[in-house]
C-alpha cells in the first residue's frame, strides 16, 4: 500500500498565483487533514474532513480552501499565494470509523512563494 | 500557556546513550498519547501509541504516561545515529473530535 501520497513534492510560486496541492490515500480512511509546518513551530491544522462531502476549518484556514468529493482525495487550494504561505504542507489521514486512530502522514509538499 | 509543551532542543547525545524526551500538557481530558518520529524532509511516522496512564515498550522504545502530573515521556535505549530525527508528541481527548494536539517537536542528534 502507498499510504498517503502528496504531489508535488516541491513548488515555487509567484505572489498572487494559485495552485492545488494534491493528497490521496488508499487506506479507506474517513478522516483527512491538512497541516502546515514552519521551522520550530510544530504542525498547525489548516482544514480537516471527517468524510466525503464534509470539511471544516482548523487553526489556520485563511487563504486556503479544500474539497472532499471522494474518500480517497483531499486537495488543498491556494487561491492568491502570499509569502506567508511559504511552508511545508503535510496531508494526513486516520480511522476507518469512529474509533480514535493515529494519523498517517504523507511526505509533504515544500512550497515557496516569491 | 500552550496546551502541549515540548522543548525543541536540539538534544545531542553520544551513541549508546539513553535518551529521554518529554511533553507536558494542560488539558486533563487527553486520553490518547502518541509519539511521532520525523526524519529530515519526510512526514511524521507513528512510533508509539498509548491510551491513558502507564508504560508501553516496543524494542528500544518505551512510552510513559503520568496523567496525574500531565507528563509524558519517550525513552530510547542504546540510541543509534539512525535515531537522529525530530520527535513530536501528540494527544487527543476521548469522545468528540479526534483532532490531535501536537507539541512543537524535539530535535535529537545521536553522534557516533
Amino acid at each position: 500500500n502507498a499510504g498517503v501520497t502528496q504531489t508535488p513534492k516541491f513548488r515555487i510560486l509567484k505572489i498572487g498565483q494559485s495552485m492545488t496541492l494534491q493528497c490521496t490515500q488508499d487506506m479507506n480512511h474517513n478522516y483527512m487533514y491538512w497541516y502546515r509546518q514552519d521551522p520550530g513551530m510544530g504542525l498547525k491544522l489548516i482544514y480537516y474532513s471527517v468524510g466525503a462531502g464534509i470539511t471544516d476549518k482548523g487553526e489556520v484556514p485563511n487563504g486556503y480552501n479544500v474539497s472532499r468529493s471522494t474518500t480517497e482525495d483531499f486537495p488543498l487550494r491556494l487561491e492568491l499565494a502570499a509569502p506567508s504561505q511559504t511552508s511545508v504542507y503535510f496531508c494526513a489521514s486516520s480511522g476507518t470509523g469512529n474509533s480514535n486512530q493515529p494519523q498517517h502522514f504523507g511526505d509533504g509538499t515544500r512550497l515557496s512563494i516569491l | 500557556q500552550k496546551e502541549v509543551e515540548q522543548d525543541p532542543g536540539p538534544l545531542s547525545v553520544p551513541e549508546g546513550a539513553i535518551v529521554s524526551l518529554n511533553c507536558t500538557y494542560s488539558n486533563s481530558a487527553f486520553q490518547y498519547f502518541m509519539w511521532y518520529r520525523q526524519y529530515s524532509r519526510k512526514g511524521p511516522e507513528l512510533l508509539m501509541y498509548t491510551y491513558s496512564s502507564g508504560n508501553k515498550e516496543d524494542g528500544r522504545f518505551t512510552a510513559q504516561v503520568d496523567k496525574s502530573s500531565k507528563y509524558i515521556s519517550l525513552f530510547i535505549r542504546d540510541s543509534q545515529p539512525s535515531d537522529s530525527a525530530t520527535y513530536l508528541c501528540a494527544m487527543t481527548a476521548s469522545g468528540g473530535s479526534y483532532i490531535p494536539t501536537f507539541g512543537r517537536g524535539t530535535s535529537l542528534i545521536v553522534h557516533p
